[in-house]
């Protein structure tokens, strides 16, 4: 058990660039979750797959947020268009409750700093 | 929206000392969970406590948890300098099936050497 890992740690793009992040589970979590942090304010939900089904997304993911699990393994989550508004930590998230663990096990985060 | 709302919003104690957070939400759980951030990291889940259960221990920490108020108090004793960090409840609602975490605007806590 590695943990959750996510890529890149940091980016920094320009307005209206498109940027996209990864997120590799913990290999036996079927559940994903992606949440965003903006600077002193707790986490919040964005999307979130079961195995490789997108199940729910927030009404905070608007057209320019995708986000795929193809085959069930990692996720990537792509901004098309990016706006300084986008500026924030993006937190990739796994949990696997038909193992009876609830909790969700967070990886570093990616930075993303749009200017 | 964020869930709920925690209090104090931040909090500085000496070495040794005990600190207490508290948190309240909005909606019926399935359970509430505490985590820690530390500066620019990711989250560790601390501890979970079910919405049947009244209070949990595990180590230092000491969580409680009145769902007729709707609230939760997480206990740190004889907190260290290490604990400094942010603290955060995150509950489960009992509607959702996606079981996401909705977060507290969290807490933080600064323990001076």
């Amino acid at each position: 058990d590695t943990g959750v890992s996510q890529n890149p740690r940091h980016k920094i793009t320009k307005r209206g660039q498109n940027v996209t992040f990864r997120c590799d589970p913990i290999s036996e979590h079927n559940r994903l979750y992606w949440y965003r942090q903006t600077l002193g304010q707790g986490p919040e939900f964005l999307t979130y797959f079961q195995n490789e089904a997108q199940l729910e997304k927030s009404r905070l993911l608007s057209d320019r947020f995708s986000a795929e699990r193809p085959k069930g393994s990692f996720s990537t989550l792509e901004i098309q268009r990016t706006e300084q508004g986008d500026s924030a930590m993006y937190l990739c998230a796994s949990s696997h409750r038909d193992l009876g663990a609830y909790e969700q096990y967070f990886g570093p985060g990616t930075r993303l700093t749009v200017t | 929206s964020q869930q709920g709302e925690e209090d104090p919003q931040a909090l500085s104690i000496q070495e040794g000392e005990n600190a207490t957070m508290n948190c309240s939400y909005k909606t019926s759980i399935n359970n509430l969970q505490w985590y820690r951030q530390n500066s620019g990291r990711g989250l560790v889940h601390l501890i979970l406590i079910r919405s049947n259960e009244r209070e949990k221990h595990s180590g230092r920490l000491r969580v409680t948890l009145d769902t007729s108020k709707k609230s939760s108090s997480l206990l740190i004793t004889a907190s260290r300098a290490a604990d400094t960090a942010s603290y955060f409840c995150a509950t489960e609602s009992r509607m959702d099936s996606s079981y996401k975490l909705i977060f507290g605007s969290g807490t933080r806590l600064l323990v001076r050497p």
